[in-house]
């Protein structure tokens, strides 16, 4: 099975400092996609970044980046100059070929609160 | 544009009763996707079809039924609704696998249900 683990249910931040999120997966895959969704209160999923299993560099979008260890299975996103529009629910997922078709499976999340 | 669609946006439902919640999209995608959302464990796929007439068993298929008679509709049926099965239920599709594809999954607002 194609897991998603992130360790930290809950995190806080200040405003304008950094954060980093963690997330780790398991697979025997060698190709696949990374991802990080974010859910405000809205309830709407928003994509925040992407993450090709075959690229070695760093996805980087705005504020947000990740750190991609392939061989350790870890893919951390980092928020950098914290915004109070930050605070959702952040996912992270994993997108894998199965035999029907590629399917997307997500982590149990982590709830960020931005704090001025 | 639409988007993901779903209807309904909120549902009460007694056991054992019988419910279909539709999801249509209008941007052609081949991929489409049923999710549920519960709180603490992120979002867990129950079925999905990479195309008109295909579906596939996600994490947890239980007690739920779907069907994808037109390329741009994905209806999830609980037979006989349980309490369990209260929940958030997302939709989401995607382009299949190909130029276009970047994995990127564009999800509906959500349905609440509760089942009593």
């Amino acid at each position: 099975a194609q897991t998603v683990t992130q360790s930290q249910p809950e995190m806080s931040v200040q405003e304008a400092e950094t954060v980093t999120l963690s997330c780790t997966y398991d697979t025997s895959e060698s190709n696949y996609y990374l991802f990080w969704y974010k859910q405000p209160p809205s309830r709407q999923m928003i994509l925040v970044i992407r993450q090709e299993a075959y690229k070695q560099q760093n996805a980087t979008e705005n504020r947000f980046s990740v750190n991609f260890q392939k061989a350790a299975k870890s893919f951390s996103l980092k928020i950098s100059d914290s915004q109070l529009g930050d605070t959702a629910m952040y996912f992270c997922a994993f997108y894998y070929l199965t035999n029907s078709g590629y399917a997307l499976n997500f982590g149990k999340g982590t709830s960020l609160l931005v704090t001025p | 544009n639409a988007g993901v669609t779903q209807t309904p946006k909120f549902r009460v439902l007694k056991t054992g009763q019988s419910m279909t919640l539709l999801c249509a999209q209008d941007m052609n995608h081949e991929y489409m996707y049923w999710y549920r959302q519960d709180p603490g464990m992120g979002l867990r796929l129950i079925h999905y079809s990479v195309g008109e007439g295909t579906t596939a068993k996600g994490e947890v298929p239980d007690g739920y039924n779907v069907s994808r008679l037109k390329k741009q509709n994905f209806l999830l049926g609980l037979e006989s609704a349980a309490p369990s099965q209260t929940s958030v239920y997302f939709c989401a599709s995607s382009y299949s696998f190909g130029q276009l594809n970047t994995g990127e999954l564009f999800f509906g607002e959500g349905s609440r249900l509760t089942v009593l």
